[in-house]
């Protein structure tokens, strides 16, 4: 069973940088495309970004491109998300979930850890 | 870029059935996947695009879709059925990978 476990949440400064990694087991780590998806206090869930089994390729949201950088180490099953230029619309619980069928027409998100909690304030 | 609709919130009796529909033109040629999302726990996948249950969803959830309208149906509806329910789907087009519906509010 896959289990996934989000770290690194907590407050950060307007500007300022935070970095998220989500521990991956229970499946084959290295096979799967992974994504971070946040919910904001009091609004819905948001998908944020993803990158495909290999690392090579990366998607962004228009709401963070250029700021946000998602990365993963195949070799310790981790995948992380280097949050900078923070804003207060960032505050939000982001969760790491898997992505099946990455390529095709029947993506989806698989599996989903607990998420993490960041806190954008001065 | 794909753009999906859900009603912002739904109300069913409990023991009824409830439709809540995710309405996006991409869906025409793209398969929609279906989340549950309970307060303070993680997002579950009840169903994928292939009108696939997800595992340990119960069989009073069913899905379909038809002319760009995707559904989820839940029959005999729960109280531990309330929850927010999201529709998601590729970005066709855009430049993002996924995006996801609104949400509807489901209040048994």
């Amino acid at each position: 069973e896959a289990e996934l476990l989000e770290s690194g949440g907590g407050l950060g400064q307007p500007g300022g940088s935070l970095t998220l990694s989500c521990a991956a087991s229970g499946f084959a780590f290295s096979n799967l495309g992974m994504s971070w998806v946040r919910q904001a206090p009091g609004k819905g869930l948001e998908w944020v970004s993803a990158v495909s089994f290999s690392g090579q390729t990366t998607h962004y949201a228009d709401s963070v491109k250029g700021r946000f950088r998602i990365s993963r180490d195949n070799s310790k099953n981790i995948m992380s998300l280097q949050l900078n230029g923070l804003r207060v619309e960032d505050t939000a619980i982001y969760y790491c979930a898997t992505i099946m069928d990455y390529s095709g027409t029947d993506i989806r998100l698989e599996s989903w850890g607990q998420g993490t909690l960041v806190v954008v304030s001065s | 870029s794909s753009e999906l609709t859900q009603a912002p919130d739904v109300s069913v009796t409990l023991g009824q059935t409830v439709r809540i529909t995710c309405q996006g033109d991409s869906l025409r040629n793209l398969y929609a996947s279906w989340y549950q999302h309970k307060p303070g726990q993680a997002p579950v996948l009840v169903f994928s695009g292939k009108v696939r249950r997800a595992t340990g969803i119960p069989h009073r959830f069913s899905a379909s879709s038809s002319g760009g309208v995707a559904s989820l149906i839940i029959r005999d509806v729960q109280a531990e059925d309330e929850a927010v329910f999201y529709c998601l789907t590729r970005d066709f087009g855009g430049d993002r990978l996924v995006v996801f519906g609104g949400g509807t509010r489901l209040t048994v």
